[in-house]
C-alpha cells in the first residue's frame, strides 16, 4: 500500500540551481496537488492537476513549474532556486471531490 | 481572498480529558470541510470530514460540528491519548474546480500524561 510517494525526501540546493521533485500515486486518482508548508503555517497550494496532461496554478505558483505527463506522476520543478523556496513540499492526490491523500513530504533547503 | 483560521495555536490537555479544537471560516460558499492531523515529520492524515448539509458527524473518538450560522467548525476528541499529540488543521473546499482545499494555520495539541 504505497499511496503517495515523494522523492527525494531531503535536498539541499544552492541559490540558482534547479531541481525536480517527483510525486507518484498508485490509487488511480485523477487529481494531484503540490503544497508547500512553512514553519508554523498551514499548507499553501502551489499547482494542481485535474487529469493527465493538465495543470493549473494554485495560490503560490511563482517560481515553480509542474508537469503531468502520466496520470500517476506529478512533477514539481524549480528552475532557479531561491532561499524563499526553502520549505517542506507535500504532494497529494484525490478523486474528483473529497479527501486528499498526502505523501510524507520533501524537505528542501536553499542556501 | 477567503481564508480559514483557528482561534488557538496551542492546546494543552490532560490525558483522558476531551479536546476541542476550533476553526473559523469566512467563505459562506464552502460546501465541504476536513480535519487533518499532522504528526512531526509526516504528511497530513485525514481524520474526519463533513459536508455543509450536515451539522454533526461522528467518527471513532472524534466528532466534527459545523455551525453555518456563525461559520464555525470544531473538532472534538474524546478521551485524549498521548498519540493524539499533533498539529490539527481544518480545511475548506468552496466548490472551486479541482477540489482545492484551503487550509487554516493549525493548532498544536499537547497531551500531558
Amino acid at each position: 500500500n504505497a499511496g503517495v510517494t515523494q522523492t527525494p525526501k531531503f535536498r539541499v540546493l544552492k541559490t540558482g540551481q534547479s531541481m525536480t521533485l517527483l510525486c507518484a500515486q498508485d490509487m488511480n486518482h485523477e487529481y494531484m496537488y503540490w503544497y508547500r508548508q512553512d514553519p508554523g503555517m498551514g499548507l499553501r497550494l502551489i499547482h494542481y492537476s485535474v487529469g493527465e496532461g493538465t495543470t493549473a496554478k494554485g495560490e503560490v505558483p511563482d517560481g515553480y513549474n509542474v508537469s503531468r505527463l502520466k496520470k500517476q506522476n506529478f512533477l514539481l520543478g524549480l528552475e532557479s532556486a531561491a532561499p524563499s523556496q526553502t520549505s517542506v513540499y507535500f504532494c497529494a492526490s484525490s478523486v474528483y471531490t473529497g479527501e486528499l491523500f498526502f505523501g510524507e513530504g520533501s524537505r528542501l533547503t536553499v542556501l | 481572498g477567503e481564508s480559514v483560521g483557528l482561534h488557538l495555536p496551542t492546546l494543552s490537555v490532560q490525558e483522558g480529558d476531551n479536546s476541542i479544537i476550533n476553526c473559523a471560516y469566512s467563505n459562506s460558499a464552502s460546501d465541504y470541510f476536513i480535519w487533518y492531523k499532522q504528526e512531526s515529520g509526516k504528511g497530513p492524515q485525514f481524520i474526519i470530514d463533513i459536508r455543509s448539509n450536515m451539522d454533526k458527524r461522528q467518527g471513532q473518538r472524534v466528532t466534527v460540528l459545523l455551525n453555518k450560522t456563525v461559520k464555525h467548525l470544531s473538532l472534538q476528541i474524546a478521551a485524549t491519548q498521548p498519540g493524539d499529540s499533533a498539529v490539527y488543521f481544518c480545511a475548506e473546499n468552496w466548490g472551486a474546480a479541482g477540489n482545492k482545499l484551503t487550509f487554516g494555520g493549525g493548532t498544536r495539541v499537547l497531551v500531558k500524561p
